[in-house]
């Protein structure tokens, strides 16, 4: 597990602020993801990326932008954080986007203040 | 898009008793099923899956059915552990609006094993 990290892993930011969470995978995995998890609504789909330089919307998309520019890296940001986007956010990669294993990294939790 | 219901969201259960957690799932298209187990504080970890073409997988304690006329798939822990005890995830891979593949969660169940 350690071949996917995320930074940082406790984030604390002011309304209005831009804040950056950033997901690394070592396995050369072409999907990854983004989800946030609130007590509730278990794992939401933020966004995912099928390969470097494509990326599509999940169900929870507006007020997050993501790009992937490297296979292995997909980061994760908040343009404008609001208190509705504290939450923990896991990232995740697989091999494949559907029939395969989705391996989640550790997550970080924000809190939007 | 998908929409996944998972039932009960807490359950205890006595060491060595079984545990039973059931989903629906609404999108017929849907082929793959996984279950992930989330320890507190820790990242979910997938425990089993399981694909339209099977009706049941086992792996030891575990086991997962799937019935695709009735849209519903459940995970089956037998003679359980305190180490057990976790948030379980059920997950369907749908055809998003997009018309890409996602895996839609469930909102999850507490289990408690006790000792």
């Amino acid at each position: 597990d350690a071949g996917i990290t995320q930074s940082p892993r406790y984030k604390i930011t002011e309304t209005g602020r831009q804040v950056t969470l950033m997901c690394h995978q070592t396995w050369s995995h072409s999907y990854m993801f983004w989800y946030r998890q609130d007590l509730g609504h278990g794992l939401r789909l933020i966004y995912y990326s099928a390969a470097a330089d494509i990326t599509d919307k999940g169900e929870v998309s507006d007020g997050y932008v993501v790009s992937r520019s490297k296979t292995e890296n997909f980061p994760l940001t908040l343009e404008s954080a609001t208190r509705s986007q504290t939450s923990v956010y896991f990232c995740a990669s697989s091999e494949q986007g559907g029939l395969y294993e989705q391996y989640f990294g550790p997550g970080t939790r924000l809190t939007v203040t | 898009g998908e929409n996944v219901e998972q039932h009960p969201s807490t359950l205890s259960v006595q060491e060595g008793d079984s545990a039973v957690i059931k989903c629906t799932y609404s999108d017929s298209a849907s082929n793959y099923f996984p279950w992930y187990k989330q320890e507190l504080g820790k990242r979910p970890q997938l425990i089993i899956d399981i694909r339209s073409n099977v009706g049941e997988k086992k792996d030891q304690r575990i086991a997962v059915t799937l019935n695709k006329t009735a849209k519903h798939f459940s995970l089956h822990i037998t003679e359980t552990q305190p180490e057990d005890s976790a948030v379980y995830f059920c997950a369907a891979r749908g055809i998003s609006g997009a018309g890409s593949y996602q895996l839609t969660f469930g909102k999850g169940t507490k289990l408690s094993v006790i000792p």
